[in-house]
């Protein structure tokens, strides 16, 4: 079956710091993949997403993700975070097994000290 | 754009009751919206596919009968989670989608704020 891995299940980092948030997809076919983010209280937003083409994807908000198809992952980066980045971040993918489906990831906690 | 409403946002019932929850894209037409549920800190999960005009395609272990999904028009789902228990209280959330390029490139999915259901 197809899963999504996010290895950090909470981060915490200081303001400034630089952040690597992991994910790895099972699935051997074609993939869209999509990182969101879930501001406390409110609901989920698209950060960014995959499709085709420059596997180096930029989002809002000065993050970025970078699809490595040999290691089924879409890890996401920014390299200076801020406290207002406090938040959940969900991986997904987006398969099609005789339809589309999307799979989210279990969700990484981040925390930013001021 | 692209903005997914819910309604009602928080709910409480009691067992046994039913309760609807509406979805609605209020700035684009979707022909494909998805329902999930979110346990407290753990990821969403799929419940089912509702396609706009036909029935929905329920994901495995979900309860068709409990679990009610219309899609009436292209800007309207509806949730109805029938003879609620308390086990059922969750987070329901459901997305619109729109394909992106031919319908073989996959879709854009927007978000509804969720909705809350307690059943005491």
């Amino acid at each position: 079956a197809q899963s999504v891995s996010q290895h950090n299940h909470h981060v915490i980092l200081s303001e400034a710091a630089s952040l690597e948030l992991g994910c790895n997809y099972s699935y051997g076919g074609t993939v869209n993949l999509f990182w969101y983010v879930q501001y406390p209280g409110q609901h989920l937003q698209l950060l960014l997403k995959y499709f085709s083409g420059d596997p180096l994807v930029k989002g809002i908000k000065g993050f970025e993700a970078e699809f490595i198809k040999s290691k089924f992952s879409f890890n996401l980066r920014k390299p200076s975070v801020q406290w207002s980045d406090t938040a959940e971040y969900f991986c997904a993918v987006t398969v099609n097994t005789g339809g589309f489906k999307t799979i989210f990831g279990a969700g990484t906690r981040l925390f930013v000290k001021a | 754009g692209a903005v997914v409403s819910q309604h009602p946002s928080r709910v409480i019932c009691k067992s046994g009751t039913s309760v609807k929850i509406e979805c609605r894209s209020l700035d684009f037409q979707a022909t494909t919206m998805f329902w999930y549920r979110q346990f407290p800190k753990q990821s969403l999960m799929l419940m089912a596919t509702s396609n706009e005009g036909s029935k929905a395609t329920y994901e495995q272990g979900v309860e068709k009968d409990k679990f009610l999904i219309n899609h009436a028009s292209l800007t309207l789902s509806t949730l109805t989670v029938t003879s609620a228990h308390p086990e059922d209280s969750s987070f329901y959330i459901c997305s619109a989608s729109y394909p992106v390029g031919y319908s073989g490139r996959g879709y854009e999915q927007y978000f509804g704020p969720g909705t809350r259901l307690t059943v005491t």
